[in-house]
């Protein structure tokens, strides 16, 4: 399977602890974008990397959370001291720059704070 | 106000009705709009992309932008029990990044 990769699918953790995330794009990608989705919402964009470089961050994306995408390759998510909101369904998207390129979706890591 | 707006449904039809779906968006500067659909527990999958105005046909779907009234449009034709599913319009914004509406969750019915 070529297509964006996320691991894990699911993830129930207890409020305070931290969690990561990890996405792996389509190979030949240099753009990837973190998105979460909340219970019958449409996702928000959290932040993006070109290449290793993170470029822009979202308002949403508090201290608690990081981001990284080292060597331009798989970018990991982590949230720290995680609380009740965090919990959501947290995509990954990668697409080529350029303004007629597709974004190709994950299926999602849903994360459930307990 | 939101970027862009999409009317949550839920929306329940009858097998071959015609669907019609539709959001508005704020800024007319907007020129790449989508529409994804996103089965339950399923990442976002494109299933239209329109750059301006006018229309785009696909099979049994056509995606209609109207810039003069910030309104787009996603029809479905003999709609399927296949085509259940929740379908987010999508507006792009710099670097190319999406803005979704809140999406619709449409169910047809055999």
């Amino acid at each position: 399977d070529t297509g964006v990769s996320q691991d894990p699918r699911h993830k129930i953790t207890k409020r305070g602890q931290n969690v990561t995330f990890r996405c792996d794009p389509i190979s030949e990608h240099n753009r990837l974008y973190w998105y979460r989705q909340t219970l019958g919402q449409g996702p928000e964009f959290l932040t993006y990397f070109q290449n290793e470089a993170q470029l822009e961050k979202s308002r949403l994306l508090s201290d608690r959370f990081s981001a990284e995408r080292p060597k331009g390759s798989f970018s990991t998510l982590e949230i720290q001291r995680t609380e009740q909101g965090d919990s959501a369904m947290y995509l990954c998207a990668s697409r080529t720059q350029g303004a007629n390129t597709e974004a190709f979706f994950g299926q999602g890591t849903r994360l459930t704070v307990v | 106000q939101k970027e862009v707006e999409q009317d949550p449904g839920p929306l329940s039809v009858p097998e071959g009705a015609i669907v019609s779906l539709n959001c508005t968006y704020s800024n007319s500067a907007f020129q790449y709009f989508m529409w994804y659909r996103q089965y339950s527990r399923k990442g976002p999958e494109l299933l239209m992309y329109t750059y301006s105005s006018g229309n785009k046909e696909d099979g049994r779907f056509t995606a209609q932008v109207d810039k003069s009234s910030k309104y787009i449009s996603l029809f479905i034709r003999d709609s399927q029990p296949s085509d259940s599913a929740t379908y987010l319009c999508a507006i792009q914004r710099g670097a190319q990044k999406l803005v979704f509406g809140q999406g619709t969750r449409l169910t047809i019915n055999p």
